[in-house]
């Protein structure tokens, strides 16, 4: 069965340092998606990205991240200069079209 | 108002048991519903799309009432791997898009 595949698993960085989380969404997929989870609290829509450009954004998604996908298969996830506020979970999800969302195993990012 | 609301638990039921989760959410304009399941530090899982028919998976049954704007989930025969934490999920919350919009989840605790 098709995956969403994350790289790495866990990110180290110390405050102020950029971060680049990969994501290799299932191939077929169209659509393609960042959300975070802070530790004990729920997930968080940040990005959806469509047609090589953003399609929506929340609030949490500022001038300090970014994504690209910069090849057919790659969609990363940029943060510009990390903060301590930025540890969390990241997860990368694919769809199809507009519906089901499918989830990688997630990227645990810590900010020192 | 949250945005999705769950009663957070924990459930603790013992092994055979039935048990019911129960989900509001806040924008009568949202457009799909879900069930996802997580495991403890993994990613969220799809458990099962939600429709205002009701619809059934084995031991698992979801139903959607559009008009109280509320969702369930009831699961039969509870088993150990049934132990996790289940999220209730609203896409195009705001009215458009594809973002997924989480609750906090409620802890299930299958025991012997």
């Amino acid at each position: 069965e098709p995956e969403v595949t994350q790289t790495p698993s866990h990110q180290v960085t110390q405050m102020g340092q950029e971060v680049i989380l990969r994501c290799v969404p299932i191939s077929n997929h169209l659509y393609f998606y960042w959300y975070r989870q802070i530790l004990g609290q729920k997930v968080e829509f940040l990005v959806s990205f469509y047609n090589n450009e953003i399609s929506e954004k929340s609030e949490i998604f500022d001038d300090q991240f970014s994504v690209e996908r910069p090849d057919g298969s790659n969609f990363t996830l940029k943060i510009r200069s990390t903060k301590l506020e930025d540890s969390a979970m990241y997860f990368c999800a694919s769809s199809v079209g507009e519906d089901t969302q499918y989830f990688g195993p997630g990227t645990r990012l810590t900010v020192l | 108002r949250k945005e999705v609301e769950q009663d957070p638990g924990p459930f603790n039921v013992p092994e055979g048991a039935t048990v019911a989760f129960n989900c509001t959410y806040s924008n009568s304009a949202s457009q799909s519903f879900f069930w996802y399941r997580q495991d403890c530090r993994k990613e969220p899982k799809l458990l099962m799309s939600v429709y205002s028919s009701g619809n059934e998976d084995g031991r698992f049954t979801a139903q959607l009432n559009r008009a109280s704007q509320y969702i369930s989930l009831l699961i039969r025969d509870s088993k150990l791997s049934d132990s996790a934490t289940y999220l209730c999920v609203v896409r195009g919350f705001a009215g458009g898009g594809n973002k997924l919009t989480f609750g906090t989840g409620t802890q299930l605790k299958v025991e012997l």
